[in-house]
Formats: C-alpha cells, structure tokens, sequence
C-alpha cells in the first residue's frame, strides 16, 4: 500500500532561519503530492502541490519538488517567519477519488 | 477550490451520547470524505460518503458507530453515537476538486471533547 514518511518533529527555528522538513513516500504509479498545514486550533490548509516528476510547487516562500528518483518531496523555505509556526503534512493521492495518504505531521516552531 | 464549513465548530459531549456533525460546501462535489484527528496525530481516513448511496468505512469504522448521510452534492453529516472519551478528536470533512485534479480541500474541523 501507499505510505508517507515525514521527519519527526518538533522542529524549532529562530526567524529567518531556512527550513526542511523531509518526507518521502512509497507509491505505486504516479501519484499527485501535497503539503498541507494546520495553525493552532484550525483546519489543514493546502499549502502546495505537485502532480507529476520534476513538478515544483510553490506558495508564501515555500517550495517543494516532486523527485521521483529518490521517492521524495521535500518542503523548504528560505527564511521563516513566527507566523509559519503550524503542524506540517506531506500526503499523496493516487487520483480518481482514491484514498489520500498522510504523513505524521511535522511541528515547526518559530522563535523571534 | 471549494469553500466548505462545518458545524458545530466545538463541542463537549457526555458519555453515551450522541453528535451529529455537519458539513457544507459551497458547491457540487461527487464525493465527500470524513477524518478523524485524534490529539497530536494524523489524520484518519473514516469513511467517503457519495451522493445517493451508502458510505464506504475504512477498516476500524463501523457504521452503527460513526452513521453518515449525503442527502444531496453539497452537504454530509457524521454522527459519533454512543460516544466514550476514547472519541475526543478533531473530525474533519474534505472535497476532492471538481474535475479531477487530486487535490483534497478540507473544512475547519470539529473539536470534540467527550467527557
């Protein structure tokens, strides 16, 4: 079956420091990837995605690319900020209405 | 992307009681999905509700415990029966795109505190 793999968190980061969460995935075909993100006390907010190799999604400074070589989707932002302090979700989906896979969760912390 | 909101938005609940959760979205949509986040977790996938017919569990999910019904394309309710502290989670419905574009869209959650 399709899985998700996240670093553990939490991750704590002064501001304007750069920032990776890792995540990769296993998959059977060519699955759609995602990096959502909830802030204290709401919903899971889509933040970018990608849906085929080679994709970079981007959004608010983040990035990530859709490396199909090493099964991975890694988010990164150059320079975070106190309000980017959120739990982190990498997922997948195969398409066509099918089950989306979440990772864990990361939890980013921003220190002024 | 879809706009969807969820009601109520929190609720503490006695033991062996009963929730209806909410869920509209501000368009059609073929199918609608409901998650459970449980403190400091991921999300769980619960059941797919489909317009017109029954909803499909994920292992672990009865429907005598967690019913849900899809009247029509834009709306879905859960209900958490018989509910026990072990049910305190956040519950979460989401939307696929419309036309098929993979992306999940979620709601803004219900906290539930089961006493």
């Amino acid at each position: 079956g399709n899985s998700v793999t996240q670093m553990e968190g939490p991750v704590t980061l002064s501001e304007e420091a750069f920032l990776t969460i890792n995540c990769t995935y296993t998959a059977t075909g060519y699955p759609s990837l995602f990096w959502y993100v909830q802030y204290p006390g709401e919903g899971l907010q889509l933040l970018l995605k990608a849906t085929k190799a080679d994709d970079k999604g981007s959004n608010k400074g983040f990035e990530a690319t859709y490396r199909k070589e090493t099964t991975s989707f890694h988010l990164e932002k150059g320079s975070v900020q106190v309000s980017d302090s959120a739990v982190y979700f990498c997922a997948l989906s195969p398409g066509g209405y099918q089950k989306v896979t979440f990772g864990t969760g990361t939890k980013l912390q921003v220190i002024p | 992307s879809a706009v969807i909101s969820q009601k109520p938005s929190r609720d503490i609940c006695q033991r062996g009681t009963s929730l209806t959760i909410q869920c509209q979205v501000d368009s059609q949509v073929t199918m609608m999905f409901w998650y459970r986040q449980q403190p400091g977790q991921s999300l769980t996938l619960i059941a797919t509700a489909n317009q017109g017919s029954e909803a499909t569990y994920e292992s672990g999910f009865v429907i005598d415990k967690f019913p849900i019904s899809r009247p029509n394309l834009t709306f879905s309710t859960l209900t958490v029966s018989n509910m026990s502290p072990e049910d305190s989670s956040i519950y979460l419905c989401s939307v696929e795109d419309i036309g098929g574009s993979d992306t999940q869209y979620f709601g803004p959650g219900t906290r539930l505190t089961v006493l």
